[in-house]
């Protein structure tokens, strides 16, 4: 059975930093490429990024370009999203989810951006 | 970017009733598409893959159609616990696009 928890969520001021994890497990890791979606409160589901297998080949959605960086440890089954110059607007709770077609989903992880 | 309308944005039926949303496609995705329930407070879940496919373990009651621009998501017959709100999802091309979502309520 395909497991993902995320973590590594919580409140940062504007402008901070802020890694999420998610570990994998029930699945062979290494294959498959991930993604992370989130949604903010009350609102709909917004693509983030995708990350290939490999993790040579990374995607972003224009509102986190230059700002978000998904990577992953293969030897620890984990993909990351490495968040800077966080914004009011990037409060949302945080999903990973498997392939680039979203396949499972972890539980999510809250981001709360605010002074 | 390819953009998804979903419609309708909400939708109220009874039990027994027969429920179909739409999602179209800005541009061509063949059957590159996804379809989500989602509860309150709850992950997504992905009810159907390539359009048409029933994700294992989703009732048969869930059925997916369409190719090109123009997909359907139908529930043959709504159930209480079919209250949630339902998303499409083209996976054809980057940036992914999700439509704006269905909250179906129960009469």
């Amino acid at each position: 059975e395909v497991q993902l928890v995320e973590s590594g969520g919580g409140l940062v001021q504007p402008g901070g930093s802020l890694r999420l994890s998610c570990a994998a497990s029930g699945f062979t890791f290494s294959n498959y490429a991930m993604s992370w979606v989130r949604q903010a409160p009350g609102k709909g589901l917004e693509w983030v990024s995708s990350i290939s297998n490999s993790g040579s080949n990374t995607y972003y959605a224009d509102s986190v370009k230059g700002r978000f960086t998904p990577s992953r440890d293969s030897s620890k089954d984990t993909l990351f999203l490495q968040m800077n110059s966080l914004r009011a607007e990037d409060t949302a709770v945080y999903y990973c989810a498997t392939h680039t077609a979203m396949a499972d989903w972890g539980q999510g992880t809250l981001v709360t951006v605010s002074s | 970017d390819i953009q998804m309308t979903q419609s309708p944005s909400s939708l109220s039926a009874s039990v027994g009733d027969r429920v179909t949303i739409t999602c179209r496609a800005s541009q061509g995705i063949t059957n590159d598409l996804g379809w989500y329930q989602q509860k309150p407070g709850k992950a997504p879940k992905r009810l159907i893959y390539a359009a048409s496919s029933l994700q294992s373990g989703v009732p048969s009651r869930f059925s997916g159609s369409g190719s090109g621009t123009e997909f359907t998501l139908t529930i043959s017959s709504l159930q209480p616990e079919d209250f949630a709100t339902y998303y499409c999802l083209q996976y054809n091309s980057y940036p992914r696009t999700f439509g704006g979502g269905t909250k179906v309520e129960i009469k």
